[in-house]
């Protein structure tokens, strides 16, 4: 079955240090790939995305993931991480067969230490 | 801004009673999600519509709930009876999809959610 996995329930990292969260994929196809980013209490806030082309994908506050299509992952960065930038991280992706919604990983909570 | 709208924010209901959640998806988009978000199993596709037209409604529990778009500005999920099981945090998500040849799947909007907690 396809399916995204992020392997670590939570990152901690320290306040000015690069951040990186993980995401493998197992998908059919050519993978549409996600970030999604929740904060407490609040929905589910777009990111990024892989459709083709560049390796290298930038998106909303500064941070970027790279399709890795050897190794199968897909894992977000930041080169400097913010307080601020403590949430619930999403990794997700679309099925090309069978029910065409966004299936999401079990989601990686990311702390932030000042 | 154009953003996804849900009501209530919150619900706080007795096992039985019929709840109903509404959601204004984003105008112009062609897809409407519904998602339920738990501790235990995490983010859930409940239902899906492409253009108003259910696609797929295989995540739900058919005997209690039902998912509906009247219109194209409002989008309906309803669960009667209500059951404790059925505590969680349930969203809405709207999106423009490019079907067909060169078919795009574009990123989901997310609505605010909401939290339904049956006693």
């Amino acid at each position: 079955a396809q399916s995204v996995a992020q392997p670590e329930d939570q990152v901690n990292v320290a306040e000015g240090n690069p951040l990186t969260v993980k995401c493998t994929y197992s998908v059919s196809g050519n993978p549409y790939l996600f970030w999604y980013v929740q904060y407490p209490n609040r929905g589910l806030q777009f990111l990024l995305k892989y459709i083709t082309g560049d390796n290298l994908v930038k998106g909303s506050y500064g941070f970027e993931a790279e399709f890795n299509k050897s190794q199968t992952s897909f894992h977000l960065k930041k080169p400097s991480a913010l307080v601020s930038d403590s949430a619930l991280y999403f990794c997700a992706f679309y099925p090309d067969t069978g029910r065409r919604a966004l299936t999401f990983g079990s989601g990686t909570r990311l702390q932030v230490q000042p | 801004d154009a953003r996804v709208t849900q009501t209530p924010r919150d619900k706080v209901t007795e096992m039985g009673q019929e709840v109903t959640m509404r959601c204004q998806p984003i105008l112009g988009h062609n897809t409407v999600f519904w998602y339920r978000q738990t501790m235990m199993q995490g983010l859930e596709l409940l239902a899906y519509f492409r253009n108003r037209a259910p696609l797929d409604d295989s995540g739900m529990p058919k005997d209690r709930f039902s998912a509906e778009m009247p219109d194209a500005t409002l989008a309906t999920l309803k669960i009667q009876p209500s059951e404790p099981r059925d505590s969680a945090v349930y969203f809405c998500a709207s999106g423009l999809v490019l079907f067909g040849q060169g078919a795009r799947w574009n990123e989901q909007f997310f609505g605010p959610g909401t939290r339904l907690t049956v006693l």
